[in-house]
């Protein structure tokens, strides 16, 4: 069964360093997104992304954060000077253009020290 | 604002008694109601999507319901493998894609 795949699994880095977090959507999904959880809230949206281009933004995903789709088959979330409170679960998401739900990867979970 | 919210936080059943989830969401226009399982350290696991209040899913021992207000998981004499958070979502028309979360309610099931 397809499924998004997210590398790494986990990361650790200073803060202040550049992080990468990369995703392979479902291969026939349009849509991607990136999504956040904080141990023990909830899964917030940062960026959804259409068409090569950005199609939504939350007021978190600020200039520290910018995505990419590289080549045909991996979408990436770079976050440029990392912080303490960027310590999070990442997923990422992918959706068919004819369905409303989308599926998520197993996420990465950063830690900055 | 919280466009959903789900309860209870957290529900421990006897393996075998059946219970219900909720989740009430007060987007105006609703684009779609989702639910997903989370277990520890991993990603959200799509379960279902529903459109239209009086709609109803089911797979295996779950059966979503929505209403115009809230929807609920139904959850039939669940096992121990049923243990994980279900997570409730919303999609809100006109407003674009993003899905919107609540946080969850957390299912222990005690064999």
């Amino acid at each position: 069964e397809p499924e998004v795949t997210q590398t790494p699994s986990h990361q650790v880095t200073q803060m202040g360093q550049e992080v990468i977090l990369r995703c392979v959507p479902i291969s026939n999904h349009l849509y991607f997104y990136w999504y956040r959880q904080i141990l023990g809230q909830k899964v917030e949206f940062l960026v959804s992304f259409y068409n090569n281009e950005i199609s939504e933004k939350s007021e978190i995903f600020d200039d520290q954060f910018s995505v990419e789709r590289p080549d045909g088959s991996n979408f990436t979330l770079k976050i440029r000077s990392t912080k303490l409170e960027d310590s999070a679960m990442y997923f990422c998401a992918s959706r068919e253009t004819s369905l409303e739900e989308a599926f998520f990867g197993q996420g990465t979970r950063l830690t900055v020290v | 604002e919280d466009q959903v919210t789900q309860s209870p936080e957290a529900l421990r059943l006897q393996e075998g008694e059946s219970s219900s989830l909720n989740c009430s969401y007060t987007v105006s226009g609703l684009r779609g109601l989702f639910w997903y399982r989370q277990d520890p350290g991993k990603g959200p696991e799509f379960l279902f999507t529903l459109y239209s209040a009086g709609e109803e899913k089911e797979k295996e021992r779950l059966k979503a319901t929505l209403t115009k207000k809230e929807s609920f998981l139904h959850i039939t004499a669940p096992k121990p493998e049923d243990s994980a958070t279900y997570l409730c979502a919303v999609k809100e028309r006109g407003t674009g894609n993003q899905f919107y979360f609540g946080t969850g309610t957390s299912l222990t099931v005690i064999p």
